[in-house]
């Protein structure tokens, strides 16, 4: 149980166009989902936290028109990169967490290039 | 600010032995603790978690203990095989939102 998916796994695109991240929680209902960045050789880093139903909440230094959340249901999160530059590229990891409890479960994480 | 130091160097162990790494962290007082693993390329996966008033935690090869007065997390891994060789993070939580904050994460390289 406690299965996270991300679609796509990798993406490579120009700089200027917009890119959509899937995030979903497979097997439990996830009223919590974060999503994190992870750069090479360095931790993860929380960008945002999203409740179902309501406005994503955003980190500090973290631009909430550059990266859109929107988490519509119980099993769906979506992040999308506006305007992608190449400072975006980056490892972008989603979690999803069951109501009442305090543990993550990770998606496999989605890898972007922006050329 | 909040601070949670890993060891940045990797750990290299001989299989068999037990490895063990440390979460320090100050200015937090965290309601519960978490260890993950981390394989290159891919998401974390949750091993165990621990709560502020726990001192001890087992799942099988695995110990972590908690001390709330050294602010310090161990995380052992016992009769270490090549395969737990990745990296682990250790991850603090319990502020408002149930937010993580991770520290950097310890390689571990279990050689037979």
């Amino acid at each position: 149980g406690a299965v996270v998916s991300q679609h796509p796994s990798w993406v490579i695109c120009k700089s200027g166009t917009s890119v959509k991240i899937e995030c979903r929680s497979l097997d439990f209902q996830a009223t919590t989902m974060f999503w994190y960045r992870q750069f090479p050789k360095q931790s993860l880093m929380l960008m945002a936290t999203s409740n179902e139903g309501s406005k994503a909440t955003y980190e500090q230094g973290v631009e909430k028109d550059k990266f859109l959340i929107n988490h519509a249901s119980l099993t769906l999160s979506t992040l999308t990169v506006t305007s992608a530059h190449p400072e975006d590229s980056s490892f972008y990891i989603c979690s999803a967490r069951h109501a009442g409890t305090e543990t993550q479960y990770f998606g496999p994480g989605t890898r972007l290039l922006v050329l | 600010s909040q601070k949670i130091e890993q060891n940045s160097e990797a750990l290299n162990i001989q299989e068999g032995k037990t490895a063990t790494l440390t979460c320090n962290y100050t200015n937090y007082s965290p309601a519960y603790l978490q260890w993950y693993r981390q394989d290159p390329g891919r998401g974390p996966v949750f091993l165990l978690l621990i709560r502020e008033n726990e001192k001890e935690k087992r799942k099988e090869r695995l110990k972590v203990t908690f001390d709330t007065t050294l602010k310090q997390s161990l995380f052992h891994i016992t009769a270490s095989q090549p395969a737990d060789s990745a990296t682990y993070l250790c991850a603090l939580g319990g502020a408002a939102g149930n937010k993580l904050t991770f520290g950097g994460g310890t390689r571990v390289l279990v050689k037979p």
